[in-house]
């Protein structure tokens, strides 16, 4: 079974400042991991897929890194701006799921960015 | 591309009684998900429908609920006899490669 965990369960940071989060999930089993960015209101935004060991993906400000060996994956935002005000969720999909992509998400992450 | 569009977007139902959602994946969409969230929890999954088959169902779908997608391309699911426990967002999903597109949700609360 598949158990994801996300750290910190929220976060407030002052704009321009840098932030990360972390997923964690176990190491066996692990097919992809993909991130999400929630807003109040509306749909989950599709941030990135990544499923190769030491993948690296960036959007704008956004990058993440994974570590399938040792099970987790890291967020980063470069200078927070009060709209990446968000929960971020990760979610991850375990091999024997490869060809459903049913995803088992973590709790989230909560950013709150003050202006 | 108009994305997952849910409807209704909230509703709000006493205890005992029915209540349907509908989903309009992405087209041409072929794998559609519904997704259970509740307060301070991350989404959880309910079922998978490859097509017009429903491929898997989580332990979570009690035999209250069902979920259809008939001619592969939207899907509803039915609550039967909806619980106060029944309360929650309803997610909508779909895929075509490897990137799950959500819909805005669906809020029920059973009052």
């Amino acid at each position: 079974i598949l158990n994801v965990e996300q750290s910190p369960q929220s976060l407030h940071v002052q704009e321009g400042d840098s932030t990360n989060f972390t997923c964690s999930f176990p190491s066996s089993n692990f097919y992809a991991l993909h991130w999400y960015r929630w807003e109040t209101a509306k749909s989950p935004e599709a941030l990135f897929v990544m499923t190769l060991n030491g993948d690296e993906k960036k959007k704008g400000r956004i990058s993440a890194t994974l570590n399938t060996k040792e099970g987790y994956s890291y967020l980063y935002i470069k200078g927070s701006q009060p709209e990446d005000s968000a929960t971020y969720l990760c979610a991850g999909v375990n091999e024997g799921s490869g060809n459903t992509g049913k995803l088992i998400f973590g709790q989230g992450t909560t950013l709150q960015v003050k202006p | 591309d108009t994305g997952v569009s849910q409807d209704p977007r909230h509703k709000i139902t006493k205890r005992g009684q029915n209540v349907t959602f509908r989903c309009d994946p992405i087209s041409e969409h072929n794998r559609l998900y519904w997704y259970r969230q509740t307060l301070g929890q991350g989404p959880e999954f309910l079922t998978y429908f490859q097509n017009e088959a429903q491929l898997e169902k989580s332990r979570l779908l009690s035999d209250r609920f069902s979920a259809e997608r008939p001619k592969g391309s939207f899907s509803t699911l039915e609550i039967q006899r909806t619980e106060q426990g029944d309360s929650a967002m309803y997610l909508c999903a779909s895929s075509g490669g490897n990137t799950i597109y959500f819909g805005e949700g669906s809020w029920l609360t059973v009052v």
